[in-house]
């Protein structure tokens, strides 16, 4: 079955150093892959999506690479603050026409030591 | 800005009752989706729905049911509650032709 793999439950970085997050799917091929911040007792949010014809993108101190031949995507935060401390989901989609699925990760923890 | 709203925050119930999660959205999305959440084991997609009245069951359905009578509202029932059924329940909303999910705040249900 499809699935999508964050292999570090939990990362810790220090304050002012990049944090690097991976994804890896298997058994599929995704159109796009998706990453979600979620806090503690909260709903996922949003952050950034990239296509599989692209190989990067870029929001601010975030950064996303998406590498087909690996099947695995980077997300990067530069600069890392405190306030960055959360779980950070990455979310897999065939197509944006399909109503089906959105395929989750189970998340990595990322804490942010000042 | 899309506003999911789930009912409760919280919730406890017994084994055995009869247990109805609430979503409401304001965004007309055609897509409504309820996961549940567990440690280690990520968001599983319990029920999805493309239209009113029409549901798919996701990878998890056992136990559940869901009623979408209205396009803005998504129910989950969880028909005789167990305790395994205790987790975080998340709803989320998608437009058609669109990648973006938009999240509820989550109800942690705790059945004892």
């Amino acid at each position: 079955s499809q699935k999508i793999e964050q292999n570090s439950e939990a990362l810790n970085i220090q304050e002012g150093k990049t944090a690097t997050l991976t994804c890896n799917y298997t058994n599929y091929s995704p159109a796009y892959l998706q990453w979600y911040r979620q806090d503690p007792g909260r709903g996922p949010v949003f952050l950034l999506l990239i296509r599989e014809n692209e190989k990067e993108k870029r929001k601010e101190r975030l950064k996303v690479t998406f590498d087909t031949t690996l099947k695995q995507s980077l997300f990067h935060i530069t600069a890392s603050q405190p306030a960055d401390s959360a779980t950070y989901l990455c979310a897999g989609t065939p197509s944006s026409g399909s109503a089906r699925q959105l395929t989750f990760g189970s998340g990595t923890q990322l804490t942010v030591l000042p | 800005d899309v506003k999911v709203t789930q009912s409760s925050r919280y919730l406890v119930k017994r084994t055995g009752e009869k247990v109805f999660l609430e979503c409401v959205q304001d965004m007309d999305h055609e897509n409504m989706f309820w996961y549940r959440q567990d440690p280690g084991l990520g968001l599983r997609l319990i029920y999805f729905s493309y239209d009113v009245k029409m549901k798919e069951k996701g990878d998890i359905p056992e136990g559940y049911s869901v009623s979408r009578e209205k396009k803005e509202r998504f129910s989950l029932i969880l028909e005789s509650a167990s305790t395994n059924q205790t987790s975080m329940y998340l709803c989320a909303t998608k437009g058609r032709g669109t990648t973006e999910a938009f999240f509820g705040q989550g109800t942690r249900l705790t059945v004892v």
